[in-house]
């Protein structure tokens, strides 16, 4: 069973909206969480990193937040841009192996006109 | 300053074979890490190298092996290659092995078909 699950799979939304994406993880001991964009066929791109005694963070439209009692974190994307349109991704790092990222399976965004 | 390089970028191979697969990493940086990314999931972690030592390995068969050279740059070798490994193999680098909130930089990655 994956250790971080992503919710909704995809979504699609109207230029110029927000949205919300849910990342839920049982990853222990909890080092850190990230979140990345990854455009099709690239890699994936930083976006924030949190560790345990953050709450939220911002990266310009894009705001991360960490609960780690409940272990669950969002991402909200706020007043979308056709650029947006990405599969992000949220990545969940143990305290005992830096190299052993646990990635969830992303959630697909589509931003239209 | 370039980022993290890969290559070859795109390629096709048929069941059976061998490929190599190259990365360099960020100028400085010493550790470099393998993912594969299978269409339509995450990434799945490989292998961790550091300072030319592998520091952490994945669930993949022993199929899967890579090595990093003194200049910090990065070979995956996958042999008798299965129609179940194409995917989109994914190097990233950091400054440190254990710098646990480190930056993570992906390179562009390599996608590999296997026929």
């Amino acid at each position: 069973k994956n250790q971080v699950e992503q919710s909704p799979q995809s979504l699609i939304i109207l230029e110029g909206k927000n949205c919300t994406l849910q990342c839920n993880y049982t990853v222990s001991p909890f080092s850190n969480l990230r979140w990345y964009k990854q455009d099709t066929g690239r890699g994936p791109v930083s976006l924030t990193i949190m560790t345990f005694s953050e709450n939220t963070k911002s990266n310009g439209r894009y705001t991360a937040t960490l609960d780690a009692d409940t272990k669950q974190s969002s991402l909200h994307i706020t007043a979308s841009q056709l650029s947006d349109s990405a599969s992000y991704i949220c990545v969940v790092s143990a305290q005992d192996s830096w190299g052993k990222l646990q990635f969830g399976a992303g959630t697909q965004v589509v931003v239209t006109p | 300053d370039a980022g993290v390089t890969q290559s070859p970028t795109h390629l096709i191979k048929t069941r059976g074979q061998h490929v190599t697969l190259r990365c360099s990493p960020i100028s400085g940086h010493k550790s470099v890490s393998w993912y594969q990314q299978v269409l339509g999931q995450g990434p799945q972690f490989i292998f961790q190298y550091y300072e030319k030592e592998e520091r952490g390995r994945g669930n993949f068969p022993d199929r899967f092996s890579a090595r990093q050279f003194p200049n910090y740059s990065s070979e995956l070798n996958v042999n008798a290659l299965l129609l179940g490994d194409s995917a989109l193999y994914l190097c990233a680098s950091s400054l440190s092995s254990g710098d646990y909130t480190g930056e993570l930089f992906f390179g562009e990655g390599s996608r590999l078909t296997v026929l």
